[in-house]
């Protein structure tokens, strides 16, 4: 498609329960970036994919969260045992890579995630 | 290491006005630099980008922004400011262009009729 797609549009899941938020890149886009926003300002960086190989994931928490782009489906953050703290609106961001002409990062609409 | 400082949290002028929303950087190596603009509930939005063409990047809606190396700011302008522009506005730096990018805190703007 032409433009990034999240589901859910929000999640709400009870302290402990298990949460997966999933994104669809642009077609042709090689590069998928997972950013959590807290607090209405604050992005953090999560993980990063090329095609289905992690790219980066110097920013996922190492306990709780995993993440996977696999052929043919849409790309997936997990979240395990959610905590109050993990609240928040995560964002799928996809790129073309490979050059500053192609490095603009499309931002979906984003999951708002509410842990009770 | 790359980092992003914003200077103001909420910025307010009169439509009409000229807006100035600062941010300032810091990389060891040449960097990409963005401006984003998020409206309420919605996702990032890009202005414009710096790649390391020329220092003054025009975007979209009318804004601007000037790289300035031996400042390390990348600051953006609207010379007349619309109320549509109420907006919460993100600078953010990259290392590559494949990299991931580092936001700063993000500045509120908002328009005084």
């Amino acid at each position: 498609g032409e433009e990034v797609a999240q589901t859910p549009k929000h999640l709400v899941r009870g302290e402990g329960q298990k949460a997966k938020l999933y994104c669809a890149p642009i077609k042709g886009h090689s590069y998928v970036f997972w950013y959590q926003q807290v607090l209405k300002n604050e992005f953090k960086f999560l993980i990063s994919f090329q095609n289905e190989n992690v790219f980066d994931e110097t920013g996922m928490p190492k306990e709780r969260f995993s993440a996977k782009c696999l052929p043919n489906s849409p790309c997936s953050l997990e979240i395990q045992a959610t905590k109050l703290e993990d609240s928040a609106v995560y964002f799928c961001a996809s790129s073309q890579g490979s050059g500053p002409l192609q490095n603009e990062q499309f931002f979906g609409p984003g999951t708002r995630l509410t842990v009770l | 290491a790359q980092s992003v400082t914003q200077l103001g949290s909420h910025v307010s002028v009169s439509e009409g006005a000229l807006v100035l929303l600062r941010c300032n950087y810091s990389s060891s190596v040449p960097p990409y630099l963005f401006w984003y603009v998020q409206y309420p509930n919605q996702g990032l939005q890009l202005l414009l980008k710096y790649t390391s063409a020329a220092t003054l990047v025009k975007g979209i809606n009318g804004f601007e922004a000037e790289f300035k190396k031996s400042e390390t700011s990348f600051h953006l302008t609207k010379p007349s400011a619309h109320m549509s522009d109420a907006a919460e506005y993100f600078c953010a730096v990259g290392q590559s262009s494949a990299s991931k990018i580092i936001f700063g805190s993000g500045t509120r703007l908002s328009i005084r009729p």
